[in-house]
């Protein structure tokens, strides 16, 4: 069965520093991979996306991820976080080819800004 | 462009009681999702239909949640009775097909 692992509940930086999030994926096939975004009372956001080619994707806001097969991984990345970055973060996949688009989701982190 | 829409935002109901929300998709968008987020979980699937047809509902608790989307257009998820673990945010999603899923804010359930 596809799982997807977000193995740090709460990550708490201080405003200007750089943040990675982690997600890990177990799946037979390479998966397609998503960072989605959700502020407090808001539904969740699209960051960024992988489906093929270039392993390094870019998103909205500043992020970028990176898919690295080996290691069945693909970490969000932000080089300078800002205040309103504050939220929670989840990492999802969906299986590739199929044509339902159903994704299984992380369980997310929680990011704290310190000012 | 109009994003997904979703009411009431907020409800608190007894255990046994009925529920039902309601979810409006992007104008256009084929396919319709309901999620279900339990606090520290991320959303899981509750049921998918495609235009007016169930496409997966495997997860969808039968025995007391049920959902129609009438017309392809707007759909209604409705709990009865509910009990106490269907506290959670029930987020509705909707996609060209099987593209970008856009989600609603949300509707959260509170059950005592």
């Amino acid at each position: 069965a596809q799982s997807v692992t977000q193995p740090d509940i709460h990550i708490t930086v201080s405003e200007g520093a750089s943040l990675e999030l982690r997600c890990n994926y177990s799946y037979g096939a390479t998966p397609y991979l998503f960072w989605y975004v959700q502020s407090p009372g808001q539904g969740l956001q699209l960051l960024l996306k992988y489906f093929s080619g270039d392993t390094l994707v870019q998103g909205i806001k500043g992020f970028e991820a990176e898919f690295k097969r080996s290691q069945s991984s693909f970490n969000l990345r932000k080089p300078s976080v800002h205040w309103s970055d504050a939220a929670e973060y989840f990492c999802a996949v969906e299986e590739r080819g199929s044509t339902l688009g159903r994704l299984y989701f992380g369980r997310g982190t929680q990011l704290t800004v310190w000012p | 462009e109009a994003g997904v829409a979703q009411s009431p935002r907020y409800k608190i109901i007894e255990k046994r009681q009925s529920v039902a929300f309601w979810c409006n998709p992007i104008s256009g968008h084929a396919t319709l999702y309901w999620y279900q987020q339990i606090l520290g979980q991320g959303p899981k699937l509750l049921i998918q239909f495609q235009n007016n047809g169930v496409v997966d509902d495997s997860q969808l608790p039968k025995d007391r949640f049920s959902a129609e989307r009438l017309k392809g257009v707007d759909s209604t998820l409705k709990i009865q009775p509910a009990k106490l673990e269907d506290s959670a945010v029930y987020l509705c999603a909707s996609s060209l097909l099987a593209g970008d899923q856009y989600f609603g804010p949300g509707t959260r359930l509170t059950v005592l």
